[in-house]
């Protein structure tokens, strides 16, 4: 059965500061999502990562996948209040096109000015 | 842009109650997923469909049903509401064969069982 473990699962940090938050999972798997979620609202795709040692960056955060170590990171740059959300992880470890994810707790991120 | 429009934002039923949410998509996708999210236990597959008519368990299907007549639509059922149903449902859909797409989710829909 497929586990997929985020931490910190809260972090509160300061503007201009960096952080990363690490995605590991407990099977193989070359498909890794990372998603956004503000409050009462619903999750918004941020990153696709398809094979092992992809990278994808937008603005401040990027996100790199690591399949032989079973782990991904998103990382945080220069953090601004806007970045304040949470965010998850989910793993997809099927074959074929089902795409039936696993999801990680999610880390709730604050970031103070 | 793909749009995923669920019935309900907020819906308050009874215990007993049998409970249908619904969940329309526009962009012609073959799955359909419905999970539940909860503080602290992030989110969870009830139940999936490659497929008109097809439907497969998720990791909680217990308490629920889903239909999916046709392939736009997929509803999420609670035969007989109970309070730890209580919850926010998060519907999604994506393309079959297309993992470099991710799924895009429905706002939700926050359900009370009273």
């Amino acid at each position: 059965e497929l586990k997929v473990e985020q931490n910190p699962l809260f972090l509160s940090m300061q503007e201009g500061k960096n952080y990363t938050i690490y995605c590991n999972y407990s099977t193989t798997s070359d498909r890794l999502y990372w998603y956004r979620q503000d409050p009462g609202k619903s999750l918004e795709s941020l990153f696709v990562l398809l094979s092992n040692g992809a990278v994808k960056q937008e603005g401040r955060l990027m996100a790199s996948l690591d399949t032989k170590a079973r782990l991904s990171t998103l990382h945080i740059t220069a953090a601004v209040h806007d970045l304040s959300a949470t965010y998850f992880c989910a793993v997809d470890s099927t074959q074929g096109g089902s795409e039936k994810l696993v999801f990680g707790k999610g880390t709730k991120l604050t970031v103070n000015p | 842009d793909v749009k995923v429009t669920q019935s309900s934002r907020y819906l308050v039923k009874r215990t007993g109650e049998k409970v249908f949410l619904e969940c329309v998509q526009d962009m012609d996708h073959e799955n359909m997923f419905w999970y539940r999210q909860d503080p602290g236990l992030g989110l969870r597959l009830i139940y999936f469909s490659y497929d008109v008519k097809m439907k497969e368990k998720g990791d909680i299907p217990e308490g629920y049903s889903v239909s999916r007549e046709k392939k736009e639509r997929f509803s999420l059922i609670l035969e007989s509401a109970s309070t730890n149903q209580t919850s926010m449902y998060l519907c999604a859909s994506s393309f079959w064969g297309y993992s470099n797409q991710p799924q895009h989710f429905g706002d939700g829909t926050r359900l009370s069982i009273l």
